[in-house]
Formats: C-alpha cells, structure tokens, sequence
C-alpha cells in the first residue's frame, strides 16, 4: 500500500541552529513532493514543491531535497527562529481507488524552536 | 484575492441537526476540495469537485452531502452527524484538478463540535 511517513512527530531545535525534517515514501512515484506549514486551528500554507527532476530547490531560509532512489525528500529551515515552531507536512499527489489524484498528506513533524 | 475563506469558524451542532459549511475562492480555481483533520493528525481527504462536477468521494458517510452550485463556492451539508465527526474541516482549492505546480490553498477550516 501507498505510505508516506514523516520519521520524527516531534522536533525540538535551539534558535539558530538548522532544523531538518524527513519525508519517505513507498509506493508512489510522484512527479512531484509538496511541503506545508500548520499552525494550530489554521489550514496547511503551502511552502515549495520541488520535482522528480530537480535535487534541491530553495526559499529564503528553506531548502529542500528531493532523492526519488531514496524515495525520500529533507526539508530544513536555516537560522530558526521560535516564529517557525509549527507543524510542517510533506504532501504527494497521489491515486485515488477512482483512479483520480489528489494531495494526500504525510503524518506531520510538529517543530518546536527554543528561545 | 489569493484567499479561501470558510464560514461558519466554529459550529456546535446536536445529532438531530441540518447545518452547512461554505467555502469560497476568487482565484480561478477549478478544482475544490474538503478535507477532515482531527486532533495531531494530517488532513484527510473527502471530497474533490473538478470543473464544478464530484470527482473524488472518499467513501464518506451520506450524512456528510457536497455541494458545487458555482466555480467559486463549495457547501458541505451535514446532517445526523456523530460525535465522533467533530473535527476541523478544511477546503482547499487548486488552480487546476489533480496536479498543482502552484501548490493547494487552504481555508482557515470550521472546527465542528457535533454534541
């Protein structure tokens, strides 16, 4: 069955230093991998989304890597700050049993950055 | 407008009860979805609407009925709920159905309390 797993529910991180949350992923073979931020009682915002084809793509202080041998995508944000503590989510397009695609959601790393 | 906005923010209903959820967009989007997230986990998906017509029904109960009167409004009629159906339902839109180089862009969601 089609699985996309986020290894850690919880990461705690000092100020400044760089957090990296996994993304693995088994039986799919997506053209793409999407990344979320969640805040409490608020919808997903979408972050990036990098393709089969490229290794690595960057945003600001995001960057975000994307191994289809693996099956796995690394997300890190540079220089945290307490203001980046959420719960961030990888997110693939997936086949429905229709037989249509949709967005399905791994289980989400919750990121907490220490003053 | 770059927004999704859904009304009601918080509803409580009782099982007997008939309530609606509404979900608007302006960006153009043609396809528009509802998810259910509960407490620590991911958004799950129910329902995809692509080009106004039901694309996607993630074998979801029929007391929960989606409705797509127009490309820029989404309704999720609810009635006879359980308890176990509280939970933060969130729609979402993408500019076109299935894949989205741009991402999803996701309401703030209405946190349902079914007593």
């Amino acid at each position: 069955s089609q699985k996309i797993e986020q290894n850690s529910e919880a990461l705690n991180i000092q100020e400044g230093k760089t957090a990296t949350l996994t993304c693995n992923y088994t039986n799919y073979s997506p053209a793409y991998l999407q990344w979320y931020r969640q805040d409490p009682g608020r919808g997903p915002v979408f972050l990036l989304l990098i393709r089969e084809n490229e290794k690595e793509k960057r945003k600001e202080r995001l960057k975000v890597t994307f191994d289809t041998t693996l099956k796995q995508s690394l997300f890190h944000i540079t220089a945290s700050q307490p203001a980046d503590s959420a719960t961030y989510l990888c997110a693939l397009t997936a086949y429905m049993d229709t037989g249509r695609r949709a967005l399905t959601f791994g289980s989400g790393t919750r990121l907490q950055v220490q003053p | 407008d770059t927004e999704v906005t859904q009304t009601p923010k918080h509803l409580v209903m009782g099982m007997t009860n008939k309530k609606s959820l509404k979900c608007e967009q302006h960006m153009g989007h043609r396809a528009m979805y509802w998810y259910k997230q509960k407490a620590k986990k991911p958004p799950e998906l129910m329902f995809v609407y692509s080009y106004e017509k039901l694309s996607i029904n993630e074998s979801v109960p029929s007391r929960f009925s989606p409705e797509c009167p127009n490309s820029s409004l989404l309704n999720l009629h609810l009635h006879a709920l359980q308890p176990e159906d509280s939970a933060l339902y969130l729609c979402a839109s993408s500019l076109v159905p299935g894949q989205s180089l741009y991402g999803y862009t996701f309401g703030s969601g209405t946190r349902l309390t079914v007593v």
